[in-house]
Parts: C-alpha cells; structure tokens; sequence
C-alpha cells in the first residue's frame, strides 16, 4: 500500500552512462514533482507536472528529462552523468499545489 | 539566494521537554508554510503546516507559530519523545513549488 514508491533505490554508475529513475503514486493525486537533495542536504525542486503535463522546470541541465506517461507515473531520464548528479533524487506527489506533498523514498544515485 | 533558512543544524533535547526548531525566510509572498520530518533513507514526512494569514497552527504535541513581521516560523514539540529524532525540515509555499531549508537533525534524549 506504498503511497509514492521509486525505483531503484540505489543506482551506481559510470560518468557518460545514461540512467532512468521510475516514480509511481497511487494517491490520485493531479501533480508529481523530482527533487534533487545535494551534499548539504538541501531539497531543491528541479521539475513539477500536473496531469501530464510540466508546470514547473527550474534551471536544469538538459541532459534531465522528465516523462509522464499519466498522471501517476513521473519517470526521470539522465543522459551522460556526470559527477555532479551524485545526490538522493525524491520523487512526490500532492492534490493540485497546494503544498502539502508526499514523497518517496528518494533513490541514492552516485556517480563514479 | 537562500529564500528559506535553518539556522541551528542540530538540537539536543531532553525526553519529556519542549523542542523548539526555528526558521527564517526572505520572500514575504510565501503563502504557506510546512514542516516535514524525514527519517534516515526515506523521504521527508508531512507534519503540518500554516497559512500566511494565521499565526499559531496546532496538531497534536505539534505547534506552529508564524511571525510574519520578523519573518520567522517555529515548531514546537511538547513534549519532546524518542521518535521524534529526526532531521526536521522547513519549507515555505509559493509560485507553485516549495522551497525548502536545510534541514535541522533533532537528537531526543532519554
């Protein structure tokens, strides 16, 4: 009865390597959103989709591409990792914006 | 630019006691304001939240004060338990997406 689950949860690889994280959320939920936690701990946003479609892209890398298949699913392609990806990717959902959102596990992505 | 601050990376606290963890922001069109609680590798938890137009949220043994004149929010936990040893993240609403502080580790004592 996962509410917002992500796979895999670990993901180790090479630099040039490309990569997909899957996120699936069976709240019902309209919007989904990836985040990216650094080496400081900060939570920063990178992309948002309600009902399929993106509303929010902050400034990242065009080797990140997001794909929403439906509304419940928000899967995360990285072409040619670089170092500097290495971080935990949080995938979450919420009803609308209205802030409250819940997240999933997060995924441990480093790259050597 | 760090819109939303956590000053005090990590707390101490004595069992049985209040827990207060602080936060401070920049931009005042922020419309709501949360608190997640995130255990080691899993997401962060929703706590609880409050609209820019309140000042004190309560749920529980958590309360939430929001001084908008000084910019500032903080969550108060009475009293203070074993499980509530967590990192204790703030975040404040606004232009469709959250904007997160960095987090403060809260360590209860027995």
């Amino acid at each position: 009865d996962t509410a917002v689950s992500q796979t895999p949860k670990y993901l180790v690889t090479q630099m040039g390597n490309d990569k997909s994280i899957k996120c699936e959320q069976n709240l019902g939920h309209d919007t989904m959103y990836w985040y990216k936690q650094d080496s400081k701990k900060f939570l920063k946003i990178m992309f948002s989709y309600n009902n399929k479609e993106l509303i929010i892209n902050e400034t990242v890398p065009n080797r990140f591409s997001p794909k929403s298949p439906d509304k419940a699913h928000l899967n995360l392609h990285i072409n040619s990792l670089e170092l500097g990806d290495s971080a935990v990717y949080f995938c979450a959902s919420s009803q609308g914006t209205s802030g409250s959102q819940f997240f999933g596990p997060g995924t441990r992505l480093t790259v050597l | 630019d760090q819109q939303v601050k956590q000053n005090s990376p990590s707390l101490s606290v004595q069992e049985g006691r209040i827990s207060i963890l602080n936060c401070d922001y920049t931009n005042s069109m922020f419309d709501y304001f949360l608190w997640y609680k995130k255990y080691p590798a899993e997401g962060p938890t929703f706590l609880i939240s409050i609209s820019s137009i309140k000042d004190k949220n309560e749920d529980g043994r958590f309360t939430v004060f929001l001084n908008k004149s000084a910019k500032h929010l903080s969550l108060h936990i009475v009293p203070s338990q074993p499980g509530d040893s967590a990192v204790y993240f703030c975040a404040a609403k606004g232009a469709q997406k959250l904007v997160f502080g960095q987090g403060t580790r809260l360590t209860i004592n027995p």
